[in-house]
């Protein structure tokens, strides 16, 4: 059975510019979820999907913004980049809408900001 | 104060010994805690939940203090295969807003 899958694996934008990062979700998981790991710190929550539904986001600015596909399929959007957003974009998804179930989490996309 | 502390570590250990990680949590709400893997470069992977009752999967042994807001994790006869980041991570039941702690890194040596 396929992982979570995310693409592209690398990505290198400019300040200023707008990064949009895809994630594919375990066959038959509906809630895919984004974190932020920057170098040095931990995971930080960004964003929870489930359904097509945005069900709560964590504490980022209002230029990180997503969506579900109707597959199941997400896309995290950061716009007006900045240097500090350089970090591992981890996307992860879980069969139910739930704490307490599984997150399993695709291999990330790195993104620099030069 | 950041919502889930960990040991700083790093952790140096060798091989065969018991080592065991520390985290505290902040948010008394918190219904469900985790323990994740993250090998260098890699994606987290769930090494185990953590129940009440505290729980065991091998070598691997995990506790929980809801009156302390505490949990643990030990592993017992360290391999080499054992070196890696561990996570700890707490989240509200239907919140989904999973809280993940700095990592302790361990490295187990020959």
């Amino acid at each position: 059975e396929a992982g979570v899958t995310q693409s592209p694996t690398h990505l290198i934008k400019t300040r200023g510019q707008q990064a949009t990062l895809r994630c594919s979700p375990i066959s038959g998981h509906t809630s895919v979820y984004w974190y932020q790991q920057a170098l040095g710190l931990g995971l930080q929550f960004l964003l929870w999907y489930d359904e097509g539904e945005e069900r709560n986001r964590g504490n980022f600015p209002p230029r990180f913004s997503g969506r579900q596909f109707p597959n199941y399929s997400s896309e995290l959007n950061v716009n007006a980049l900045e240097l500090e957003d350089s970090a591992l974009y981890l996307c992860a998804s879980s069969l139910l809408a739930g704490g307490t179930d599984t997150q399993y989490f695709g291999p990330g996309t790195r993104l620099t900001v030069l | 104060r950041k919502e889930v502390e960990q040991d700083p570590g790093p952790f140096n250990v060798p091989e065969g010994a018991t080592v065991a990680f520390n985290c505290t949590y902040s948010n008394s709400a918190s219904q469900s805690f985790f323990w994740y893997r993250q090998d260098c470069r890699k994606e987290p992977k769930l090494l185990m939940s953590v129940y009440s009752s505290g729980n065991e999967d091998g070598r691997f042994t995990a506790q929980l203090n809801r009156a302390s807001q505490y949990i643990s994790l030990l592993i017992r006869d360290s391999k080499l295969s054992d070196s890696a980041t561990y996570l700890c991570v707490v989240s509200k039941v239907n919140n989904n807003d999973m809280r993940f702690g700095a990592g302790t890194r361990l490295t187990v040596k020959p």
